[in-house]
């Protein structure tokens, strides 16, 4: 069983829709939570991060974190096709000094 | 400027051959990770320092070496490069005690 893991893709969803990507993560002691965009060809980028249970919304990105069922979850609503990329889960394991990264999914907003 | 700089952005090189990529940052962070990355595997660790004494290996350190000269300077080496290690490689940098970590453009190396 991978540490992190997320669904590699491609979801794909129509224009104006709201995109679900899923992570989960093996460590039940792990304490914070990132979502990274990352363009083909591009360095990944910050979204969002999330320390505690619950929702945490930055415009039209909600972070969601179930520490109890140990996932992460990422909501884009209205997506765009600017939102195309692969998006990458890392998760500050218990006891590790860096971030782990799952294998990223990848998101097609179809126009 | 850009925050977090890496030098070469792709190189193609012969295996066997020693290859050094190199990471500049002007954000003032004191911690540095070098990563690669490649097709559905996502981004694994290759080395981290927390400052210019502290050196950890990754997840994947075999056949790669690092230097960190200074506070904003962070080098990546392999010493006889194979096949396998073509890849993108990604430098990134934080604070210490955060985790949000911010990365650079990236280095595109092809062993042949």
């Amino acid at each position: 069983q991978k540490e992190v893991e997320q669904n590699s893709g491609p979801l794909s969803v129509p224009e104006g829709a709201i995109a679900s990507l899923n992570c989960t993560y093996s460590d039940r002691g792990s304490q914070s939570f990132f979502w990274y965009r990352q363009y083909s060809g591009k360095s990944p980028e910050l979204i969002m991060f999330i320390y505690s249970n619950g929702d945490k919304e930055d415009g039209r990105f909600t972070a969601q974190l179930n520490k109890a069922s140990q996932y992460v979850s990422l909501l884009i609503r209205d997506s765009q096709p600017s939102d195309s990329a692969t998006y990458l889960c890392a998760v500050a394991l218990a006891g590790r000094r860096a971030l782990t990264f799952g294998s990223g999914t990848r998101l097609q907003v179809q126009p | 400027d850009a925050d977090v700089t890496q030098t070469p952005r792709n190189r193609i090189t012969k295996t066997g051959k020693r290859i050094m990529l190199e990471c500049s940052q002007t954000k003032g962070h004191d911690r540095m990770y070098w990563y690669r990355q490649d097709p559905g595997l996502g981004l694994r660790l290759i080395y981290y320092s927390f400052d210019v004494k502290d050196i950890n290996k990754g997840e994947i350190s075999d056949g790669y070496s690092v230097s960190r000269q200074a506070q904003a300077k962070f080098s990546l080496s392999l010493e006889s490069a194979i096949p396998n290690q073509t890849a993108l490689y990604f430098c990134a940098t934080s604070v210490a005690g955060g985790n949000e970590q911010f990365f650079g453009p990236g280095t595109r190396l092809t062993v042949l």
